[in-house]
């Protein structure tokens, strides 16, 4: 089965809105973690990562949590955009690959302006 | 600085025929993945190449497909027979090296046999 999976298939948010993305994984010995943004018709584009040693990573309008306890992983977006509207995806490094990523099924955000 | 491209973005094929798809990583890049996408699920590894080795070809099916990545020109990744179930988004990507690295995606092919 599916190492890494999210709670919720789909996501509705106003634009301004902060959006909140959750993915859990079932792999303990993954140590790398990746959020990618699936636009219609595009490849999956790199948003933000984080490794096994960290709790939490901001980017631009962007952060990522890492709860290793409950092994859970969580994407938010600050003052979301009609832009950001997507299919957000989390991936991990597994099976002690550096390489091989698996992916979640993927949350479909949806910005209203 | 032109990212990674992949052709034809849009395939038809019908059973029984064979389909390839093209890569060509970024520039500077000598490490190329393959990933597989049906309707509604995440991408689904397949293989990873370097120029003219295939270092790890454990996500593809045992038979019909094949993948390969020459010296010269872009990565082929090539289905024999095609059957319905072949029908997806076949998605490659490449990176800098191979360790922890971040994987620039292409835009994806979309197979559809009918």
């Amino acid at each position: 089965g599916e190492s890494v999976g999210l709670h919720l298939p789909t996501l509705s948010v106003q634009e301004g809105d902060n959006s909140i993305i959750n993915c859990a994984y079932s792999n303990s010995a993954s140590d790398y973690f990746i959020w990618y943004k699936q636009e219609s018709g595009k490849g999956p584009q790199f948003i933000i990562d984080i490794r096994s040693n960290m709790d939490k990573r901001q980017g631009q309008r962007v952060t990522v949590l890492l709860n290793k306890t409950v092994k859970h992983l969580s994407l938010q977006i600050a003052a979301t955009q009609p832009g950001d509207s997507a299919v957000y995806f989390c991936a991990e490094l597994s099976g002690g690959s550096n390489y091989k990523l698996t992916f979640g099924k993927g949350t479909l955000l949806t910005v209203n302006p | 600085n032109a990212g990674v491209m992949q052709n034809p973005r849009h395939l038809v094929r019908r059973r029984g025929q064979e389909a390839r798809l093209r890569c060509s990583p970024m520039k500077g890049h000598s490490h190329v993945y393959w990933y597989r996408q049906l309707p509604e699920e995440g991408l689904k590894f397949m293989v990873y190449l370097q120029k003219e080795n295939i270092i790890d070809e454990s996500g593809m099916p045992k038979e019909r497909f094949s993948a390969e990545f020459p010296k010269e020109g872009p990565s082929i990744l090539r289905i024999q027979q095609v059957v319905r179930g072949d029908s997806a988004a076949y998605f490659c990507a490449s990176s800098l090296t191979g360790t922890h690295n971040e994987q620039f995606f292409g835009p994806g092919t979309r197979l559809t046999v009918l």
